[in-house]
């Protein structure tokens, strides 16, 4: 059975940093991008970022270009997201999607997500 | 970057009625097209991928068409769990979501 499991969410001011982690298991991680979609209090889901099944290729949507990073370590079967620059628009849930064999940017497998707000 | 629109954004229906849901796309997507169900407090399901392809273990009920700008979910059937919200989402580009089609029940 696929599992994933965020965590690293919590409270955390404007300008502030987290890191959010996702185990995986129940398949072969190493052979699957990954990708983070989030969704606001409320809102729609907006994908987030997305990692190579080999991490060597990562991708972002321009709303958090050059402020998040993702990355993956195959050894651990965890997927990362280390958030910089954080603004109040990030808050939301943080959810860890598994790429389907149909292509990287359909999302077969998700977490429960974590949860991340920002504020004074 | 790619829009997607959904209609109508409630859908009031009865369980046993059948549930006909529209996305459309801003410019041509092909067949690039997935549909996601969410239950309050729980993570999206994906149901449909590549316009009409039913995902694992999804119910013979959901059935997808479309393809360029104009998609539809349709659930043949209404069971009490299929109460929840549908997202219509594009790969063609890079991904983008439609807002959501809340299937509640009349």
């Amino acid at each position: 059975e696929v599992q994933l499991l965020e965590s690293g969410g919590g409270l955390v001011q404007p300008g502030g940093s987290l890191r959010l982690s996702c185990a995986a298991s129940g398949f072969t991680f190493s052979s699957y991008a990954m990708n983070w979609v989030r969704q606001a209090p409320a809102k729609g889901l907006e994908w987030v970022s997305t990692v190579s099944s080999s991490g060597d290729n990562t991708y972002y949507a321009d709303s958090v270009k050059g402020r998040f990073t993702i990355s993956r370590d195959n050894s651990k079967n965890t997927l990362y997201l280390q958030m910089n620059s954080l603004r109040a628009e990030d808050t939301a849930v943080y959810y860890c999607a598994k790429a389907s064999r149909s292509g990287w940017y359909y999302f077969d497998y998700w977490g429960q997500g974590t949860l991340v707000t920002v504020s004074s | 970057e790619i829009v997607l629109t959904q209609s109508p954004a409630t859908l009031s229906l009865s369980p046993g009625e059948r549930a006909t849901l529209s996305c459309r796309a801003s410019q041509s997507v092909s067949s690039y097209l997935a549909w996601y169900q969410q239950k309050p407090g729980q993570a999206p399901r994906l149901l449909i991928y590549d316009a009409s392809n039913r995902a694992t273990g999804i119910p013979a009920r959901f059935s997808g068409s479309g393809s360029g700008t104009d998609f539809t979910l349709t659930i043949s059937s209404l069971e009490p769990e299929d109460f929840a919200v549908y997202y219509c989402q594009q790969r063609s580009n890079w991904p983008t979501f439609g807002p959501g089609t809340k299937v509640d029940i009349k």
